[in-house]
């Protein structure tokens, strides 16, 4: 059974449209993280929320925001596409960020086009 | 700077062989190391995770070794599948780190016939 869900699977936006991904997780971990993954590269963190206490990485363009309204659900929202933005999207949970072996589990990931 | 680095990039075996990828980080401190297989527009699964005072671990025909020391990692596949075929990456985790993945750019393993 699904643990990390996203939709869409396959996101298609214009160029400068407003997109929004979704993740919603049943494992009810605290943690819910954005990964952006271009084409063969390694996947590159955006942001992560602990609990309801956003993190942001320093080096994420303010074009990508993100929102989480309750534990099972986190969005990824991309106010303004760029044809850079082009990539896959992967959301992941894990139980906790400071333990040793806090395993993360991936979502299937939203490959998103900008066209 | 905390690096993960894989080798080879790409490899090709011929179904029912085995093969072995190979892991160099600079993270730390350390705090554990994972292999994860991702195959092609799919999220990453976990295969196994090692902390510092394991020296292999095994997941079916998957065994991952550890050296510390050294600051590497292998990721042995016996008997090797077609459904193999997927990118392996190497994820190291720094201590104190907040769990924050360091990703390798993996390796990409095609099994043929």
């Amino acid at each position: 059974d699904a643990m990390v869900i996203q939709n869409p699977r396959y996101q298609v936006t214009q160029f400068g449209k407003p997109v929004t991904l979704s993740c919603s997780q049943t494992l009810n971990h605290n943690v819910m993280y954005w990964y952006q993954q271009k084409s063969s590269q390694a996947p590159k963190l955006l942001f992560h929320y602990y609990d309801k206490d956003f993190n942001n990485e320093a080096d994420t363009p303010d074009n990508f925001q993100s929102r989480r309204p309750n534990t099972s659900f986190c969005f990824l929202d991309i106010r303004s596409p760029g044809l850079g933005d082009a990539a896959m999207y992967l959301c992941a949970t894990s139980r906790d960020r400071g333990a040793q072996n806090t395993e993360a589990f991936f979502g299937q990931g939203t490959r998103l086009t900008v066209v | 700077k905390n690096q993960v680095e894989q080798s080879p990039q790409s490899l090709i075996i011929l179904e029912g062989k085995n093969c072995t990828l190979q892991c160099n980080y600079t993270v730390s401190p350390f705090s554990n190391l994972r292999w994860y297989k991702q195959d092609t527009g799919r999220g990453p699964v976990s295969l196994t995770i090692m902390t510092f005072s394991e020296n292999t671990k095994s997941n079916g025909r998957y065994t991952a070794t550890l050296d510390a020391d050294t600051k590497q990692s292998s990721l042995h596949i016996t008997a090797s599948q077609l459904s193999d075929s997927a990118s392996y990456i190497c994820v190291v985790v720094r201590e104190g780190g907040g769990n924050k993945l360091t990703f390798g750019t993996g390796t990409q393993l095609k099994v043929e016939l």
